[in-house]
């Protein structure tokens, strides 16, 4: 079946640091792939998406590019703020069953001023 | 505003007494699902509703029941709670399906099977 594999967390980082989370997926078909985030205490919303090879998907800073060669959607923001405190899920879904979310464990990253 | 409000928002209960959780959407979506999350697990579908009176189950139903009697509630009933269904319940809708439709997810409940 459908699955995703996230690095494993805690991620800790300082202000104004580069944060990459490695997200590769495995799926029978051609899946869309999601970023998720989760704020304390708060359900998840979309960040960014990517529907096809080579999309790059991009939203508050954050990018990740839909690799098919290498099944990966990896995320990175160039400079991260306090505020980027949050737990981080990657996702996909399969053309099949478009209704149907797969997600990665999700990945808590920690900003220090 | 729109939204998915849930409730209770934190639950403790006994094994074996019957509960329900709440799922209402003010947005006239067509697709309600709900989630558990559980710690190194990610989040995992419990059952799913594509419109009124359709349900569908997600990857770990056991334990849980549904019903989609109008557009915009969605509860979810555990009969006989267990200890192992201690988690954290998310409810989430969508307009349609596919990557144009995100998901919208309620704030969560968290539920404690003593």
């Amino acid at each position: 079946g459908d699955s995703v594999t996230q690095m494993e967390g805690p991620v800790t980082l300082s202000e104004e640091a580069f944060l990459t989370i490695n997200c590769t997926y495995t799926a029978t078909g051609y899946p869309s792939l999601f970023w998720y985030v989760q704020y304390p205490g708060e359900g998840l919303q979309l960040l960014l998406k990517a529907t096809k090879a080579d999309d790059k998907g991009s939203n508050k800073g954050f990018e990740a590019t839909y690799r098919k060669e290498t099944t990966s959607f990896h995320l990175e923001k160039g400079s991260v703020q306090v505020s980027d405190s949050a737990v981080y899920f990657c996702a996909l879904s399969d053309r099949s069953n478009d209704y149907k979310l797969s997600f990665g464990a999700g990945t808590t990253v920690t900003v220090r001023a | 505003e729109a939204q998915v409000t849930q409730n209770p928002r934190y639950l403790i209960t006994v094994t074996g007494k019957k509960l329900t959780v709440t799922c209402s959407q003010n947005m006239n979506h067509e697709y309600m699902s709900w989630y558990r999350q559980d710690p190194g697990l990610g989040l995992r579908q419990i059952y799913y509703s594509m419109n009124v009176e359709v349900t569908d189950k997600g990857d770990v139903p056991e334990g849980y029941k549904v019903s989609r009697k109008e557009k915009r509630n969605f509860p979810l009933i555990l009969e006989s709670p267990s200890p192992n269904q201690t988690s954290l319940y998310f409810c989430a809708s969508s307009l349609g399906q596919g990557a144009n439709s995100p998901l919208h997810f309620g704030n969560g409940t968290r539920l404690t099977v003593t």
